[in-house]
């Protein structure tokens, strides 16, 4: 098992940019979101899905759209890069929301110029 | 509604313990607790459900105060491998199936 994946690592976008920041899992979870950390900050959700085909919006949706057309792949699209965007963004997956504990994947650190 | 943590941060002696605080405003269906050490993802280390269940970490202990809407986190006999931020968790599955976090407590342990 991979677990959760990330890519890609880092990132640089110039102000304006689009970007797509993948998430893919094997472990057959249906839970599967995304949040951002800024320095020294907690996790805020951004976007998340139940199942392919549903998704709604977290604490922080503005300025990022998802789609689930899979179980395993929920892939963050920035629409136009902000630099208040320049963060880590983790993707996570689980198998139920109260019952079951979050895998985290690696993360993905985007800075925006 | 995002959980409050107390305290935001605590430094330790190795072999010291220490209690990490988490409250929430909304009614609890149960409490999950992660580890983020510096550059690296949230790592799990228990889930407290409504009943007294507890699954997890084997050298760490949390209580789950429903009324209270309370959750403690107890580390004992600190390592240097404790250092990190803890985070917790609450998941709701009212207006949308969230797991909201607190904002972290940092942990030092120094020898």
């Amino acid at each position: 098992n991979a677990g959760v994946t990330q890519t890609p690592k880092f990132q640089v976008l110039k102000t304006g940019q689009s970007m797509t920041l993948q998430c893919a899992q094997d472990m057959n979870h249906e839970y599967m979101s995304w949040y951002r950390q800024d320095p020294g900050m907690g996790l805020r959700l951004i976007h998340y899905s139940v199942g392919a085909g549903i998704t709604d919006q977290g604490e922080v949706p503005n300025g990022y759209n998802v789609s689930r057309s899979t179980t395993e792949d929920f892939p963050l699209r920035l629409l136009s890069a902000a630099p208040s965007q320049t963060s880590v963004y983790f993707c996570a997956s689980s198998y139920s929301l109260i019952l079951n504990e979050q895998f985290f994947g690696p993360g993905t650190r985007l800075t925006v110029l | 509604q995002q959980p409050v943590q107390s305290p935001q941060a605590v430094i330790l002696r190795e072999g010291e313990d220490a209690v990490i605080n988490c409250s929430s405003s909304k009614a609890l269906y149960s409490v999950h607790w992660y580890r983020q050490k510096h550059g690296e993802a949230p790592v799990f280390l228990m889930i407290l459900l409504k009943g007294g269940e507890q699954k997890g970490h084997e050298k760490i202990s949390a209580s789950f105060n429903e009324k209270k809407q309370q959750s403690s986190l107890y580390l004992t006999a600190s390592q240097l491998s404790y250092s990190g931020t803890y985070f917790c968790g609450t998941p709701t599955p009212t207006g949308g199936f969230k797991t909201i976090f607190g904002a972290g407590t940092r942990l030092f342990v120094k020898a």
